[in-house]
Formats: structure tokens, sequence, C-alpha cells
């Protein structure tokens, strides 16, 4: 079935630095790539997102890049701050139907 | 604007019981989903209704799990009976007609003991 790898599952970082987070997908039909930030006891909040027709998007601090051919894309945040710190999740989506990846706990140390 | 809610936000119950929790969709928003997110996983999605029709239940446990969105506008996910294994939070989102983009609520931690 379709599924989603994402990789670290864990990323300490030092406060400034940037942080990276990679996602793999499998279904060729997605072509919309959400990602997600969630804070201890919140739903999932969304930061950004890229439709398959754009290879990348900026918004501040945070950027994803898409690469079709590979069914790669990734996450970059810089100049991490600590109230960064959460889980955040990739999805793929095709018509509609999320298909998250399993989370990376994002550690800004101070 | 107000957000995607949810009750109630917290449930204990013992396996074998029945729970029943309720979602209210941010207002316009034509698509509504139920997940379930166990710990330490991403969100799963049980059910996707579009107005008070079914989209997608594919990954709905049936025997025990059902939704509800009768005047496709809230919603209600129960369990009937629930296991040990269907503790997990139970997350709602909604979108608008057409749009991809998914708003979720604060979630429902469920434990069953």
């Amino acid at each position: 079935g379709e599924n989603v790898e994402q990789h670290p599952s864990t990323l300490s970082v030092q406060e400034g630095d940037s942080a990276v987070i990679k996602c793999t997908y499998s279904d060729s039909a997605s072509n919309y790539f959400p990602w997600y930030k969630q804070e201890l006891g919140k739903g999932p909040q969304l930061i950004i997102d890229i439709r398959s027709n754009v290879g990348e998007k900026k918004d501040q601090r945070i950027a994803v890049t898409l690469n079709k051919t590979a069914k790669h894309f990734s996450l970059h945040i810089t100049e991490t701050q600590p109230e960064d710190s959460a889980v955040y999740f990739c999805a793929a989506a095709g018509t509609y139907k999320y298909i998250f990846g399993t989370g990376t706990r994002l550690k800004v140390l101070a | 604007e107000a957000g995607v809610a949810q009750s109630p936000r917290y449930k204990i119950i013992e396996k074998r019981q029945s729970v029943a929790f309720w979602c209210n969709p941010i207002s316009g928003h034509a698509t509504l989903y139920w997940y379930q997110q166990i710990l330490g996983q991403g969100p799963k999605l049980l059910i996707q209704f579009q107005n008070n029709g079914v989209v997608d239940d594919s990954q709905l446990p049936k025997d025990r799990f059902s939704a509800e969105r009768l005047k496709g506008v809230d919603s209600t996910l129960k369990i009937q009976p629930a296991k040990l294994e269907d503790s997990a939070v139970y997350l709602c989102a909604s979108s608008s007609l057409g749009v991809e983009e998914q708003f979720f609520g604060p979630g429902t931690r469920l434990t069953v003991l």
C-alpha cells in the first residue's frame, strides 16, 4: 500500500543551527505535500506545503523542496529557535487523502 | 475564524465500554476527516465525509467503530465496544471543498484500561 517514510525520528540541534527532515513517498499519484508541526497536547498545525508542479517553496525560516522523480521531499528550518521544538509530520496527498509520515521529534537546545 | 472544535479532550474508559467523540468543523468546510493517532505515529485516516456523505471509510474498523455527520456540519465518532488497542488520540480535521489544506482540531485523548 501507499506509505511515507520520514527520517530522522529524533533530531537535536543547537539554537541557531539548521534542521533538515526528509520524507520519501511511494504513490506516484501524490501531488500535494504538506508539513505539520504538532506541539504537546495539540493537534497538528500546517506550517508549509508544496504542490507537485513546484520544486521549492520558502516562508521566512522554513523551506520545502520536492524531487518528484526521486519521490523525495524535505523540510528545512534555518536559524532554529527553542519554540521550534515539536514533532514534525510530513504527508503525501492525492485526491485529498493524506498519508502521514511517522514524525520527527525536533529538540532545539538553547 | 474559529478553528475545529473537539470534545471531550480526554476520556478514560474500561475495555468493552462504549465512547463517543464530537467534532465541529470550521464554518463552511464541506469535508470532514477523522484520524486515529497512536502514540509515536502519524495520524491515520479513519473516515472522510463530504457534506453528510461518506467518501472513504476503508480503514474504519466497522465492527466496532461508527461515525455520522447527519446535517453535514457536526460529526460524532463512536467506538463500541472499546479494546485496549484503541488507546490513541482521535483527531478531527476539516477542509473546504476542492481544497487540499486540512485544519486539525486539538484531538481527544482516549485511554482504554
